[in-house]
């Protein structure tokens, strides 16, 4: 079972729309999640990160945390062409060191 | 403030050569990683540093990749020989100690041929 498990997509909205990005962990222990936005040929970008059970909210995007379930999401309201991008999902992993663990990344296309 | 550098931005080796790859990281962060993205796949970590200590080298192939990092700052990752599989971006990151949230580099693009 893969640590942190993501749909590979692409995911294709519409601009406007609302954009829903998930994503699973598999180690309970996980205390820090953490979004981050990759575009093509550039290295990841923080956008958003979540500690405890329930939403956080950033303009326009909201992340979603669920410890129970091991689920975290993002949603991306009023989604933009600049949008389209790679998000990437990221769980601390309880080591007694700060190691971030990455999903594969989920491929979103916002089409004008 | 300054950001993760990284250098060189790409580089084009031939099979069984070496390369070198550095990284300097946000000034006071003690925390310094190196992860390898594969195309089409999230960043997976191959070491980390607190401060000019080892903390995880778990998935680091350590048969031919090797890294240090001096007086707990700059730090250099090393691939000899390498292979046609190491064809990847090779990403720094920092962060504060118990820091979340990694600021990275911009990478360095390695292409084996």
């Amino acid at each position: 079972q893969k640590e942190v498990e993501q749909n590979s997509g692409p995911l294709s909205v519409p601009e406007g729309a609302i954009a829903s990005l998930n994503c699973t962990y598999s180690d309970r222990g996980s205390q820090s999640f953490f979004w981050y936005r990759q575009y093509s040929g550039k290295s990841p970008e923080l956008i958003m990160s979540i500690y405890s059970n329930g939403d956080k909210e950033d303009g326009r995007f909201t992340a979603q945390l669920n410890k129970a379930s091991q689920y975290v999401s993002l949603l991306i309201r009023d989604s933009q062409p600049s949008d389209s991008a790679t998000y990437l999902c990221a769980a601390t992993m309880n080591t007694g060191f700060q190691k971030l663990v990455f999903g594969t990344g989920t491929r979103l296309l916002v089409s004008p | 403030e300054a950001g993760v550098a990284q250098s060189p931005r790409y580089k084009i080796i031939e099979k069984r050569q070496s390369v070198a790859f550095w990284c300097n990281p946000i000034s006071g962060h003690a925390t310094l990683y190196w992860y390898q993205q594969i195309l089409g796949q999230g960043p997976k970590l191959l070491i980390q540093f607190q401060n000019n200590g080892v903390v995880d080298d778990s998935q680091l192939p350590k048969d031919r990749f090797s890294a240090e990092r001096l007086k707990g700052v700059d730090s250099t990752l090393k691939i000899q020989p390498a292979k046609l599989e190491d064809s990847a971006v090779y990403l720094c990151a920092s962060s504060w100690v118990g820091g979340d949230g990694y600021t990275f580099g911009s990478g360095t693009r390695l292409t084996v041929v």
